[in-house]
């Protein structure tokens, strides 16, 4: 079945710590996204990527990286720079930078304590 | 800059009727998507529905339809015949037709439909 995956569902932190989130596709998307959640807002977009090798920040990248080295593939790294990293953190993917529809991923729950 | 706005955080229907959900939205722009999104308990975010700002025909989906009124900024979802598995946050979002826009989506803050039995 194509689809997206993010590893772990929940995901536990000491501050201070850097952390990866794990996001794959296998629908051969050239574009896939980063976004964050918090309680009572929609969906901010952290980074995005259009191609491999290639990637810009969003709306909140500040304390965030990420990578782009396969077309399938693209980590989100929460950095210790980030203030408040505890959030739903969701991937997502669409065929191209054009298309209109975006795929999800079921999300990583991260709780920094 | 774009903005969308959900005005009702919560809403609650009782199944087998129906319910509309409010959705406004700013541009300046004549050219865009409007998408309704569902996030059941399980948080999957999942397409509902989606509307090009140039076809004046509301897009329908079985139960679901949206009313977009393009004057008025406006793209309400009407659920009709509502169901348990209804049951779910939903988002309305917007997305520029302009290539230089990124094609960032714009969402809105949600509202919480529940369905009472």
């Amino acid at each position: 079945d194509g689809g997206i995956t993010q590893s772990p569902k929940y995901l536990f932190r000491k501050e201070g710590q850097n952390v990866t989130l794990s996001c794959e596709q296998n629908l051969n998307h050239d574009a896939m996204y980063w976004y964050r959640q918090d309680p009572g807002q929609g969906l901010r977009l952290i980074y995005y990527s259009q191609i491999v090798n290639d990637f810009q920040k969003g709306d909140i990248a500040e304390g965030y990286s990420v990578s782009r080295e396969k077309k399938e593939s693209f980590p989100l790294t929460v950095t210790s720079a980030q203030k408040n990293p505890t959030a739903f953190y969701l991937c997502a993917s669409s065929a191209d930078r054009g298309s209109y529809e975006q795929y999800f991923g079921p999300g990583t729950r991260l709780t920094v304590t | 800059a774009q903005t969308v706005t959900q005005s009702q955080p919560e809403m609650s229907v009782q199944e087998a009727e129906t319910v509309t959900l409010s959705c406004t939205y700013d541009t300046s722009e004549s050219d865009y998507y409007l998408f309704w999104y569902k996030q059941p308990p399980s948080r999957q975010m999942i397409l509902v529905i989606r509307q090009e700002a140039y076809k004046q025909q509301n897009a329908t989906e079985n139960r679901f339809s949206v009313n977009f009124q393009k004057a008025a900024k406006s793209f309400s979802l009407k659920i009709s015949d509502s169901q348990l598995g209804d049951a779910a946050m939903y988002f309305c979002a917007y997305r520029s037709a302009f290539w230089d826009s990124n094609y960032q989506l714009i969402w809105g803050a949600g509202t919480k439909l529940i369905i009472k039995p």
